[in-house]
């Protein structure tokens, strides 16, 4: 079974654009969650899709958005990105969102300049 | 505000022999508690994961030993190896609530 693919692997962006990341969950898995990773702060819940449905949200401010197809692929959209964007953005799936059957994928690290 | 509060913040330990790193939270509504592994340029893995209403789960060389009165629980990693080397994360959460949150990690070298 395929794992979880995020893409683009590694993106460079200027202050004040936008930022659009896409997740694939595994195969049969309905629910999809990203993740910020930095040295500072560690990892930190951004938000969880269900059915295409955001059923959990973290607190993070308006400019970090998400959503989820019907096909359960997800996209997170970062907009007028700020110096602090700068992190490794991570998404795990899970079959019900049961957060302890969680698999990751490999990250999108996100550069902002 | 939820936490989980992990440390050592890193662990040196020689080859063969037993790391454990420690972590605590918070609150009482977290039923389950997942240890992940990260290597380099990699997401973190899933290594083993206990309920509040189990003591000690084991999986081959690691093992989460669970306090609920106390609200810690560790992971011991018999053996230690070199390519145990890595970052480890506790996390805890609830049962479909589709998020976990995570201790801050603590980076593991196993000396050959």
């Amino acid at each position: 079974k395929a794992g979880v693919t995020q893409t683009p692997r590694y993106l460079i962006k200027t202050r004040g654009q936008q930022v659009t990341l896409s997740c694939s969950p595994i195969s049969g898995h309905r629910s999809v969650s990203w993740y910020q990773q930095t040295p500072g702060q560690g990892l930190q819940f951004l938000f969880e899709y269900f059915s295409e449905t955001q059923r959990n949200k973290g607190n993070f401010p308006g400019r970090f958005s998400g959503r989820q197809f019907s096909n359960s692929r997800s996209e997170m959209n970062v907009s007028t990105l700020e110096l602090g964007d700068s992190a490794l953005y991570l998404c795990a799936s899970s079959f019900n969102g049961a957060a302890y059957e969680q698999y990751f994928g490999p990250g999108t690290r996100l550069t902002v300049t | 505000q939820q936490q989980v509060k992990q440390s050592p913040q890193s662990l040196i330990v020689q080859k063969g022999g037993i790391s454990i790193i420690n972590c605590a939270y918070e609150n009482t509504a977290f039923d389950y508690f997942p240890w992940y592994q990260q290597f380099p340029g990699k997401g973190p893995a899933l290594l083993i994961a206990i309920r509040p209403d189990v003591s000690e789960k084991k999986e081959g060389r690691f093992t989460i030993s669970f306090n609920k009165s106390a609200k810690q629980f560790s992971l011991h990693i018999m053996d230690s190896q070199p390519g145990d080397s890595a970052t480890y994360f506790c996390a805890a959460g609830v049962t479909n609530a589709g998020k976990s949150t995570f201790g801050d990690g603590t980076t593991l070298t196993v000396k050959p």
